[in-house]
């Protein structure tokens, strides 16, 4: 199957600093998104962005697919931003997704 | 519009016996699919239905299985449990695969196998 690397493993932020996410994908992907999972374990949908770049807020990501990466980049972090964020991605159109091992961000008052 | 459902949230189980588990998709959503994750394997696909058909499976054993009714709600089993199944077990919805498609995921129930 296709491999997800996502970097850096752990993130230690202080609240207000950026950071920026990395997620490697080893095949070309029909689908990209990004999550966030809160402490609870739900995962939360952040982005659909299997190509281009997308902003909601205080988050935004792109996704180069020609150069198999995806971005995510977190400007003015907030405590409630702490959490483990994941990137998925689909090649067969059947809703099965692939995960990389996530990143650990921790963002300090 | 609700969010998907997933029932129970925790529960404990003993080696050996069995447990379903179940997922409400959100309304108008007829694609289930079921993941576990554990802190080891991280995220892993288990199956996925879509008008009450399995369209793709993982790499998982034959103890776990799952069904998709008429009304898209979904269940999943396993049987003879072993330790290591302990596990969270996600439940996402969407209305359809492929570009475009985007998955809502639930709660989770988080199992303990003891």
């Amino acid at each position: 199957g296709i491999q997800v690397e996502q970097s850096p493993p752990d993130l230690i932020l202080q609240e207000g600093a950026n950071s920026t996410l990395r997620c490697n994908f080893s095949d070309s992907v029909n689908n990209l998104q990004w999550f966030h999972q809160n402490p609870w374990g739900q995962l939360i949908n952040l982005f659909y962005i299997p190509s281009g770049t997308k902003q909601n807020g205080r988050l935004s990501a792109t996704t180069v697919a020609t150069e198999r990466y995806s971005l995510l980049y977190i400007s003015s972090s907030q405590t409630t931003d702490s959490g483990v964020y994941f990137c998925a991605v689909d090649i067969y159109n059947f809703n099965k997704f692939y995960f990389g091992s996530g990143t650990k961000l921790n963002v300090k008052p | 519009k609700a969010g998907v459902t997933q029932t129970p949230r925790y529960l404990i189980k003993t080696r050996g016996q069995q447990v379903t588990l179940s997922c409400s998709p959100i309304s108008g959503h007829r694609s289930v699919s079921w993941y576990q994750q554990t802190p080891g394997q991280g995220l892993q696909f288990l199956f996925e239905y879509f008008s009450e058909t399995q369209r793709n499976k993982g790499n998982f054993p034959g103890r776990f299985s799952g069904r998709q009714f008429s009304n898209s709600r979904s269940e999943m089993n396993v049987s003879t449990l072993e330790l290591g199944d302990s596990a969270l077990y996600l439940c996402a919805s969407s209305d359809g695969a492929g570009p475009g498609n985007t998955i809502y995921f639930g709660e989770g129930s988080w199992l303990t196998v003891v």
